[in-house]
């Protein structure tokens, strides 16, 4: 099974909260975790990725926390700004793979309010 | 740098005519791919490429066709368009895989078959 599911569809954050987004993921040979974030009319850039011998990394207000056994992991968007409004993509890849590739899950759409 | 570059950015096409996305990067990356991005599903893999002269199907390749020539082109060719191919594509490129398997997206491709 190479599905990675995301929830939730889209949220909505007043500026300064906290926005949290959750993938789940049922392969287990899955052993990288990116998250990428996509501006209106832009491709998706890394915004930060975790391995699964880890259970939280953290860059500046994003933090990823990881639970193995569960099979899920979240992003964590503390002090959320407007230029955060975006759509998040999470994604995992097979270890061992002969190329990059990322299954995504189904995105999050981020709207960060004054 | 450029990055990824892909052309057009907006295409229309009728119901059985063809037609090639372009895509070249120039960060002498060996692997190329090519996703499709359709609302509420994510990013699907089409193909990819390891290297010049090696191509591979990802996820959805049917309808679609690719050559790698070079190291730097990655061109994605719809011999017979039909409306289930409107979608937003985007090429990507990477160094490595996994941790070292970032993607760099281009900004995309509008695709409409009418």
């Amino acid at each position: 099974q190479q599905q990675v599911k995301q929830s939730p569809q889209s949220l909505i954050v007043q500026k300064g909260g906290i926005s949290i987004i959750n993938c789940a993921y049922e392969n287990t040979a899955f052993d990288y975790f990116p998250w990428y974030q996509q501006f209106p009319g832009k491709g998706p850039a890394l915004l930060i990725a975790i391995r699964p011998d880890v259970s939280e990394k953290k860059e500046g207000r994003f933090t990823i926390s990881f639970n193995k056994s569960a099979k899920q992991f979240s992003l964590h968007i503390m002090d959320s700004q407007p230029g955060d409004s975006a759509t998040y993509f999470c994604a995992a890849s097979i270890k061992g793979g002969t190329a990059s590739k990322l299954t995504f899950g189904t995105g999050t759409r981020l709207q960060v309010t004054l | 740098n450029a990055g990824v570059t892909q052309t057009p950015k907006f295409r229309i096409l009728k119901i059985g005519q063809s037609m090639t996305l372009q895509c070249t990067q120039d960060m002498n990356h060996n692997y190329m791919y090519w996703y499709r991005q359709d609302p509420g599903m994510g990013l699907k893999l089409i193909y990819y490429s390891v290297g010049a002269g090696i191509t591979d199907k990802g996820e959805v390749p049917n309808g679609y066709n690719v050559s790698r020539s070079t190291t730097e082109d990655f061109p994605l060719r719809l011999e017979l368009a039909a409306p289930s191919q409107t979608s937003v594509y985007f090429c990507a490129s990477s160094w490595g895989t996994g941790e070292t398997g970032e993607l760099f997206f281009g900004e995309g491709s509008r695709l409409t078959v009418l």
